[in-house]
């Protein structure tokens, strides 16, 4: 079984300040890891996709996120954060094989930007 | 890329009443999942078509149930709607079986409202 879990369900941060999202997975196969964003009624849309080859992973929208196997973890974090990056955030995992790869999301994690 | 549509925007529905959502695929895209995302919360897996052919589901009793065509669109239906399945439900799409290498393309879901 794979899960994942997200600390902190908001988070409130000044426009150009750091961003971190803490994301923990638990997986008992080599997981799929994701970031996915959603703007009020929309859908997701993916920011960053870790697929097992290199450890830090660059997205769109100047994010990033960092997969480390020994702390189970894969955080996202963005340097600067701007107005436009309130939003939903969710994280997801996905097992490695299998023809039924679900993705398990979080609670998702609510990102205030103020000024 | 067209991307993937999803069809109605929003829906209300009476309990106990009979529901089919429409989704369109992405170009090239042979497998779609199903989630279903209850207000404040994150997507739930329903179920996933690989090939015209159930290979997955989540946790949800047999009245939802899925179609995928040749032409790559898919519906989800679900009978004797209950309140509790109000919530966004939500397409997505992608190339391969598994999915998990490629990530998912989602749409913009439909609101169902059951009352």
């Amino acid at each position: 079984a794979q899960s994942v879990t997200q600390l902190g369900s908001h988070v409130s941060v000044s426009e150009g300040a750091l961003v971190l999202l803490r994301c923990n997975y638990s997986s008992s196969v080599p997981p799929y890891l994701f970031w996915y964003v959603q703007y009020p009624n929309q859908g997701l849309q993916l920011l960053l996709k870790y697929t097992s080859a290199a450890t830090l992973v660059k997205g769109i929208n100047g994010f990033e996120a960092e997969f480390k196997k020994s702390e189970t973890s894969f955080h996202l974090t963005k340097p600067s954060a701007h107005m436009s990056d309130a939003a939903e955030y969710f994280c997801a995992v996905s097992p490695y094989t299998g023809t039924a790869s679900k993705l398990t999301f979080g609670t998702g994690t609510r990102l205030q930007v103020t000024l | 890329e067209t991307g993937v549509t999803q069809s109605p925007t929003h829906l209300i529905k009476t309990r106990g009443q009979q529901v089919t959502l429409r989704c369109s695929s992405q170009s090239g895209h042979n497998t779609v999942s199903w989630y279903q995302q209850a207000l404040g919360q994150g997507p739930q897996f329903i179920f996933q078509y690989y090939r015209e052919e159930e290979n997955g589901r989540g946790n949800f009793p047999p009245r939802f149930s899925g179609l995928q065509f040749p032409n790559y669109s898919s519906e989800l239906n679900v009978n004797a709607l209950e309140l509790d399945d109000s919530a966004l439900y939500l397409c997505a799409s992608s190339r391969g079986g598994t999915g998990g290498n490629y990530g998912y393309t989602f749409g913009s879901g439909t609101r169902l409202t059951v009352v």
